[in-house]
């Protein structure tokens, strides 16, 4: 089982859907949570950070973290065919070592 | 404030070729770190470099290696390159690599190995 799992996709939706991406973790130490957005070709673009369990909203997008699950959101409203992307959760545990990356979901939103 | 800058974008090599990846971290930023990604394997985390030291390292052979010069621009080097070693190799900065900084990617150079 890998320390990071996510739903690989790939995800359609219609234009103007709410859409919800997860990450599932294995390793409780892990306390400091990222998401980014990747397209095509492209590095990797940090979109939310957080490092409480809650909810934590940035314009359309909202980053919920339940630590008791090892459970982790992205949601993100008003979908707009330019967040088509692959979307990456990454997280890092409180021994301050590297990131570790879920292997990503990519995303299509239909106009 | 430019962003952290890869050189080259793109790099064709043949098998037990070498090959040497440069990054300018964002400025200000000392520690930069290197990921290799692949349809298969994701992101997956090859070294950290920190004031001109290596402070953390991924599960990869001897044949990646990288340094980091005073400047904190860091060079990454494959040695006898293998076909599996075509990648996405990405380049991360930020402030000193401390636990709650934000990361921040170049846009990489895609290395195809033939």
């Amino acid at each position: 089982q890998k320390e990071v799992e996510q739903d690989p996709g790939p995800l359609s939706v219609p234009e103007g859907a709410i859409v919800s991406l997860n990450c599932t973790y294995s390793n409780s130490a892990f306390q400091y949570f990222m998401w980014y957005r990747q397209y095509s070709r492209k590095g990797p673009e940090l979109l939310m950070y957080t490092y409480s369990s809650g909810n934590k909203e940035d314009g359309r997008f909202t980053a919920q973290v339940d630590k008791s699950s090892k459970y982790i959101s992205l949601f993100i409203r008003d979908s707009q065919p330019s967040d088509s992307a692959t979307y990456l959760c990454a997280m890092r545990d409180n021994y301050g070592q590297n990131f570790v990356f879920g292997p990503g979901t990519r995303l299509s939103v239909l106009p | 404030k430019a962003g952290v800058t890869q050189t080259p974008r793109y790099l064709i090599k043949t098998r037990g070729q070498q090959v040497t990846l440069s990054c300018s971290p964002i400025s200000g930023h000392r520690s930069v770190s290197w990921y290799q990604q692949t349809p298969g394997q994701g992101l997956q985390f090859l070294f950290e470099y920190f004031s001109e030291t290596q402070r953390n390292k991924g599960n990869f052979p001897g044949r990646f290696s990288g340094r980091q010069f005073s400047n904190s621009r860091s060079e990454m080097n494959v040695s006898t390159l293998e076909l599996g070693d075509s990648a996405l190799y990405l380049c991360a900065s930020s402030l000193a690599g401390e636990m709650y900084e934000k990361l921040f990617f170049g846009s990489g150079t895609q290395l195809s190995v033939l």
